[in-house]
């Protein structure tokens, strides 16, 4: 069965600290992985999107790595804020002919701190 | 502004009782698609559309009816609520098929009593 787990499912930060988030997937084959933030109430905004032959991307503080050896993919914030606190959702797509198949993780829930 | 709205964004009924959720992009988009978020579960697919007429199940159909008469619009319709339909839903679009990034809407909380 095609999954995307996530771990840890909350985590609380002081601002200015580092953090990572891990997410590991079996779904097979994929063309690629995403990371959304999303806010409380809100819909989820793309951070960042990486192809199975990348290995890192960043946007901001904000970067993400792939192997895709392994199946598993990080995010690190960097520097946290307090507007960091939100939901983040690692999404795997596998491309089909009948249209693209989005596999969403659990997500992550990060309070900042201050 | 390119956005993908939805309407309402809270909405309290009763079982059985019709409603349908609209969902509109202004970015011309080929594809759209509608999610519920349940906690616990994550975002799944309810239905998609690659396009005007042209519409799929995604991973959680059951209960939900589509249409895409316009590239557009891609409303949501519930034809006889139940309980376990309660739920925060997101309409999403992207350009193509293809990988392509997607846009969600702001979601609609949804209640059925």
């Amino acid at each position: 069965k095609n999954q995307v787990e996530q771990s840890p499912q909350s985590l609380i930060i002081l601002e200015g600290k580092n953090c990572t988030l891990q997410c590991n997937y079996t779904v097979s084959p994929f063309s690629n992985l995403r990371w959304y933030k999303q806010d409380t109430g809100r819909g989820p905004v793309s951070l960042t999107i990486m192809t199975f032959s990348e290995n890192t991307k960043s946007n901001g503080r904000y970067t993400a790595t792939l192997d895709a050896d392994t199946k598993q993919s990080s995010l690190h914030i960097t520097a946290s804020q307090l507007s960091d606190s939100a939901s983040y959702i690692c999404v795997v797509i596998r491309i089909k002919a009948a249209g693209n198949k989005l596999t969403f993780g659990g997500g992550t829930r990060v309070l900042v701190k201050p | 502004e390119a956005q993908v709205t939805q309407n309402p964004r809270y909405l309290i009924t009763v079982t059985g009782k019709k409603l349908t959720v609209t969902c509109s992009q202004n970015m011309n988009h080929e594809y759209m698609s509608w999610y519920r978020q349940d906690p616990g579960l994550g975002l799944r697919q309810i239905y998609y559309s690659m396009n005007v007429e042209v519409t799929d199940k995604g991973d959680v159909p059951e209960g939900y009816k589509v249409s895409r008469k316009e590239k557009r619009n891609f409303p949501l319709i519930l034809e006889s609520p139940s309980p376990n339909q309660t739920s925060l839903y997101f309409c999403a679009s992207s350009p193509s098929t293809g990988g392509s990034e997607q846009y969600f809407g702001p979601g609609t909380r949804l209640t059925v009593t």
